[in-house]
């Protein structure tokens, strides 16, 4: 049992590129999250999605954009990598509980931007 | 005014020591609370949920205090394999959006 699959797990790119960092979760939970960890911030919440096919801002969504074709996936972009976008990038995706939900991660990406 | 506030530490206690955390929320609706682990360049992992009357689990206990806006982690007897940071997360009120503290440093020592 997979659970939640990040890649790449490191990445080194340079300021105006694209990049896409991918997040594969194998429950088929409906919904999935992208969240940023810096020094200071804790984890803040980018995107997250209820479904396929709908997606919702949080609390720093600029600069990035994603999609949800299928259930499984939740592909994240930079669409132009910018030095403060350098940061270890958590997937989450929420399972229901007896008595609650929570969330669950993948074990990161940590992505460089020169 | 940050959701979720947390004192960072460090807390470095001795092996076989308490140790107690806590962690502040400031909006008064907020439903569901947690206790996340992380251990150095891993994900956050569940600890444990905190109900309202207060919960255990082994060496660690979760408590909640609506009144002051605060939930709390004790552990005791620690363990070297203790240290970690110790993340709290808010539900505020409905929706799906978890809120995170900055988390909580302890080192346990030998």
């Amino acid at each position: 049992d997979a659970g939640i699959t990040q890649s790449p797990r490191y990445k080194i790119t340079e300021t105006g590129r694209q990049v896409t960092l991918m997040c594969h979760q194998t429950w088929s939970h409906s919904y999935m999250f992208w969240y940023r960890q810096d020094l200071g911030h804790g984890l803040r919440l980018i995107y997250y999605s209820a479904a396929a096919d709908i997606t919702d801002k949080g609390e720093v969504p600029d600069g990035y954009v994603v999609s949800r074709s299928k259930t499984e996936n939740f592909p994240l972009t930079l669409e132009s990598a910018t030095r403060s976008q350098t940061s270890v990038y958590f997937c989450a995706c929420e399972r229901t509980g007896e008595s609650t939900d929570t969330q669950y991660f993948g074990p990161g990406t940590r992505l460089t931007v020169l | 005014r940050k959701e979720v506030e947390q004192d960072p530490g460090p807390f470095n206690v001795p092996e076989g020591a308490t140790v107690a955390f806590n962690c502040t929320y400031s909006n008064s609706a907020s439903q569901s609370f947690f206790w996340y682990r992380q251990d150095c360049r891993k994900e956050p992992k569940l600890l444990m949920s905190v109900y309202s009357s207060g919960n255990e689990d082994g060496r660690f206990t979760a408590q909640l205090n609506r009144a002051s806006q605060y939930i709390s982690l004790l552990i005791r007897d620690s363990k070297l394999s203790d240290s970690a940071t110790y993340l709290c997360v808010v539900i505020p009120g409905t929706g799906n959006q978890f809120y995170f503290g900055t988390g909580t440093s302890l080192t346990v020592i030998p």
